[in-house]
């Protein structure tokens, strides 16, 4: 069974402090995604990157940087949280190819007070 | 436009009945198109994938319509278990990156 894990189910931060998710997969995919899911506006892409050391933005990616040092991690991070990053964070990874499937991990339910 | 549209429900259907759900999409170049089932604050889970016209599992059936640009899931004899919300999304294969729809939410009742 492919296994993406995300580091933390849930996690409280104060605004200005920086934030660290993490997500591993053991799959040895290529690519891997973070996302963050709000109601009404469904799942919307962060960043992704499709090797180690490279990243592309996705539709959101203000406020966000990420790392991929390794080809099974990938890191989000927020530099300064702020509330309006308050959501449910995922991660995904997939091989290459236009029939790649999306494996998510459980997520991250992070609240910025 | 958004890239993947769906209609968000909520669809409330009886036990044993059939519900169908559609989806369109804007790019016209796609390729890979799938269902995602996701439960209440769990995280999104393979239902389907389509990559020619159609795909059946059991009692869930994928259909594709290129000339129109749109997908559909057909759930026949529904359960109670089919309960979620049930999210169509797009490789429009410009790239790796994904689309999603913001979800249909279906509540199957006894």
């Amino acid at each position: 069974d492919v296994k993406v894990t995300q580091s933390s189910r849930y996690l409280v931060k104060r605004t200005g402090e920086k934030v660290f998710l993490e997500c591993v997969q053991d799959m040895d995919h290529e690519n891997m995604f973070w996302y963050r899911q709000d109601p009404g506006l469904g799942l919307r892409l962060i960043y992704f990157s499709y090797d180690v050391k490279m990243k592309e933005k996705g539709d959101i990616p203000e406020g966000y940087s990420v790392s991929r040092e390794k080809k099974e991690r990938f890191s989000l991070i927020l530099e300064s949280a702020s509330t309006n990053q308050t959501s449910m964070y995922l991660c995904a990874s997939s091989f290459g190819g236009p029939k790649n499937i999306q494996y998510f991990g459980a997520g991250t339910r992070l609240s910025v007070l | 436009r958004k890239e993947v549209e769906q209609d968000p429900g909520p669809f409330n259907v009886p036990e044993g009945a059939t519900v169908a759900f559609n989806c369109t999409y804007s790019n016209s170049a796609s390729q890979s198109f799938f269902w995602y089932r996701q439960d209440c604050r769990k995280e999104p889970k393979l239902l389907m994938s389509v990559y020619s016209s159609g795909n059946e599992d059991g009692r869930f059936t994928a259909q594709l319509n290129r000339a129109s640009q749109y997908i559909s899931l057909l759930i026949r004899d529904s359960k109670l278990s089919d309960s979620a919300t049930y999210l169509c999304v797009v490789n429009p294969n410009t790239g790796n990156q994904f689309y999603f729809g913001t979800g249909t939410s279906l509540t199957v009742i006894p």
